[in-house]
């Protein structure tokens, strides 16, 4: 079975400070994602990743940034936290697309409070 | 820019009610359609379905994807409490395995 750790359940910080949100996945898949999702709007997807050290812009990565230094390793980072940005935040992860069509796998999620 | 809309929003049945739930997009280059289910924690992967008219089925869950009507439907019958989630519907539209997700639908199965 597909694995995808996300390091903390649950987490509080305070405005201004940087954040990081750690993801971890064991099926040596290539693509990774990170999503936020707040009540009504569904998941939108904030950045991804095809490869090591590439990364790409999703919907809305205003405030956030991304880092990819190991193929199995994912991690999201929130520069200046601000209010707005208290959600659920899901990491996932798929094998690549040019192999066959494969769905994404979920890790549980951390839910982030921002005071 | 992709979309997709899922109805109802939420839904509260009994215990052995069949249930529908749509999902309808737009999207370019249309590659798949997904169904998730989402209890307390991560969304797990329920289909993938690709080509229209072929239904995929699991136990008491059934899914088929209409492309000439840009929809798709999941059936869940003889509904049980443990089938109480949001299921998301989402769809891959582009080269890459992005997916775009609808708002999903809550269901609350009453005992």
């Amino acid at each position: 079975d597909v694995k995808v750790t996300q390091s903390s359940r649950y987490l509080v910080k305070r405005t201004g400070e940087k954040v990081f949100l750690e993801c971890v996945q064991d099926m040596d898949h290539e693509n990774m994602f990170w999503y936020r999702q707040d009540p009504g709007l569904g998941l939108r997807l904030i950045y991804f990743s095809y490869d090591v050290k590439m990364k790409e812009k999703g919907d809305i990565p205003e405030g956030y940034s991304v880092s990819r230094e190991k193929k199995e390793r994912f991690s999201l980072i929130l520069e200046s936290a601000s209010t707005n940005q208290t959600s659920m935040y899901l990491c996932a992860s798929s094998r690549a697309a040019g192999l066959s069509n494969q769905p994404q796998h979920f890790g549980d999620g951390t839910r982030l409070s921002i005071l | 820019e992709d979309k997709v809309v899922q109805s109802p929003l939420s839904l509260v049945v009994h215990e052995g009610d069949t249930v529908t739930l749509n999902c309808s997009y737009e999207v370019t280059n249309f590659r798949s359609l997904l169904w998730y289910k989402q209890e307390k924690k991560a969304p797990t992967f329920l289909f993938m379905l690709t080509s229209s008219g072929i239904e995929k089925k699991s136990g008491r869950l059934s899914s088929i994807l209409d492309k000439k009507e840009l929809s798709s439907i999941l059936n869940i019958t003889a509904t049980q409490t443990g089938d109480s989630a949001i299921y998301l519907c989402a769809v891959e539209g582009n080269a890459g395995n992005m997916l775009t997700f609808g708002g999903g639908t809550r269901l609350m199965v009453k005992p």
